[in-house]
């Protein structure tokens, strides 16, 4: 049973580049979240998504930032325009959803963005 | 809004001694409580939870007490282990932005356990 899959773990990007991160939840699941882990900080929350669906990007950055959740295939979490500030980890996690009040985030390894 | 409070590392301890990472919040409501680990270069791996005050949760021998009268969740382990050398993050799981489920993190604490 594979966990949450994150592609590419390593990415380069030159200032002014698109950086397109994936992140493909655990089978069953239909909740992903993106974190953003600045170095030496804790994980802050970016956006939540249902299939086809953006519940919460409260966390989202106002420009250059974009996610998606199709009906088939990962979830996409789009920069444009990559600035030196936006190296980072960028941590993916998924959860099954339901009528819980309380569902656990499994997360994935993580894909750390490096803006040249 | 919600917040997390965590004791700064980093946390150097030697093998088998009793380990305290200090974690407070902010919140509204009646959040659940967490404790994440991160390896290096791997994503966060959840460690132990509580739903509820009064709530133990334990895992491979680390274990904390939600106290809602303290609004703490400290994490504790009573004899480290060098494999235990990792980042440990606290966290809450709220009900802010409506019915969004986000986690919360504390800035995290790196334990170095010696030989």
């Amino acid at each position: 049973n594979a966990g949450v899959m994150q592609n590419p773990r390593h990415l380069v990007r030159r200032r002014g580049q698109e950086a397109r991160l994936r992140c493909s939840p655990m089978k069953g699941h239909s909740h992903v979240y993106w974190y953003r882990q600045l170095p030496e900080e804790g994980l802050k929350f970016m956006v939540y998504l249902q299939k086809e669906n953006i519940i919460d990007e409260s966390g989202m950055p106002k420009e250059r930032f974009s996610a998606e959740f199709p009906k088939e295939g990962p979830s996409i979490l789009r920069i444009q325009q990559v600035v030196r500030g936006d190296s980072a980890a960028y941590f993916c996690a998924s959860s099954p959803g339901g009528g819980s009040s309380y569902n656990e985030q499994f997360f994935g390894p993580g894909t750390r963005l490096t803006v040249l | 809004g919600d917040s997390v409070t965590q004791m700064e590392g980093p946390v150097t301890l030697s093998e088998e001694a009793f380990l305290t990472i200090n974690c407070t919040y902010t919140a509204t409501g009646y959040p659940s409580l967490f404790w994440y680990v991160q390896y290096p270069g791997e994503g966060l791996q959840l460690l132990l939870k509580a739903t509820k005050a009064d709530d133990k949760g334990s895992n491979k021998g680390f274990e904390a007490t939600y106290r809602k009268e303290t609004t703490s969740f400290h994490l504790e382990k009573g004899s480290v282990q060098v494999s235990d050398s990792a980042v440990y993050f606290c966290a809450l799981s709220g009900f802010s932005s409506g019915s969004a489920r986000q986690l919360t993190f504390g800035s995290g604490t790196q334990l170095t356990v010696l030989p």
